[in-house]
């Protein structure tokens, strides 16, 4: 059974960056697909953006299109997520997940295995 | 961009069925996803594929989607079972995994 684990809670100035890590173990992600969600305080969930074995790329939702990265290191089953440009709206609980998948998809999968958080503070 | 609508809250006594939706334009020919998630805590995937569901997760948990709306249904409720509830899918216009707003189920 994979297991997600997040890097640890940061507090960051407006228009600094942050790199959260999320590192699979017990499994891999290597034929999964990778995702970040996030959630503002009192706030529902919000796909950042991920990596789908369908697309085989990075794509990011809109809002945050131009100021998210999102990369995969296979070797250590590390993924990680940067944010440039922190706004104090960028507050918020931030999630890695992995979607799982068959051979050959053609359609994105559900999200089954979630880390347990990383906590983002943007305060000047 | 595609909006997945759900009710803020549903309230439901011990024992009874509790039935929180998920409008969405079509949402019939979308794949949904239902997850819970309790305070304090990361999500968890009850319902995937519209009425599939992971090992470990009670059958009193099921699903069910046609035309413009999705149904997330949990029998016999328990206390446990108090938590906030989010449909997702995946718009293929726009290539964005989108969440609706949550339902929070309250067992009174």
């Amino acid at each position: 059974q994979v297991q997600l684990m997040q890097s640890g809670a940061a507090v960051k100035k407006p228009g600094s960056s942050v790199k959260v890590s999320c590192k699979a173990s017990g499994g891999t992600f290597s034929s999964y697909g990778l995702h970040w969600v996030r959630q503002a305080p009192g706030q529902g969930l919000e796909w950042v953006g991920g990596i789908s074995p369908v697309f085989g790329i990075a794509k990011y939702g809109q809002v945050f299109q131009g100021r998210v990265t999102i990369t995969t290191d296979e070797s250590t089953g590390t993924a990680y997520m940067e944010v440039s440009s922190l706004r104090p709206e960028d507050t918020a609980v931030y999630y890695c997940a992995r979607e799982a998948s068959l051979p050959m998809a053609t359609v994105p999968y559900q999200f089954d295995a979630w880390g347990q958080g990383t906590l983002v503070t943007v305060s000047s | 961009s595609y909006v997945l609508t759900q009710p803020p809250s549903v309230s439901v006594a011990p024992g009874q069925t509790a039935s929180i939706t998920c409008g969405g334009n079509n949402i019939g020919s979308k794949a949904v996803h239902w997850y819970q998630q309790k305070p304090g805590q990361a999500p968890v995937l009850v319902v995937y594929a519209d009425r599939d569901r992971p090992s470990g997760i009670p059958d009193r948990f099921s699903g069910s989607n046609s035309g413009n709306t999705a149904t997330l249904t949990i029998s016999r409720v328990e206390a446990g079972d108090e938590a906030d509830y989010y449909c997702q899918v995946w718009d293929s216009g726009s290539d964005y995994y989108v969440f609706g707003i949550g339902t929070r189920v309250t067992v009174i």
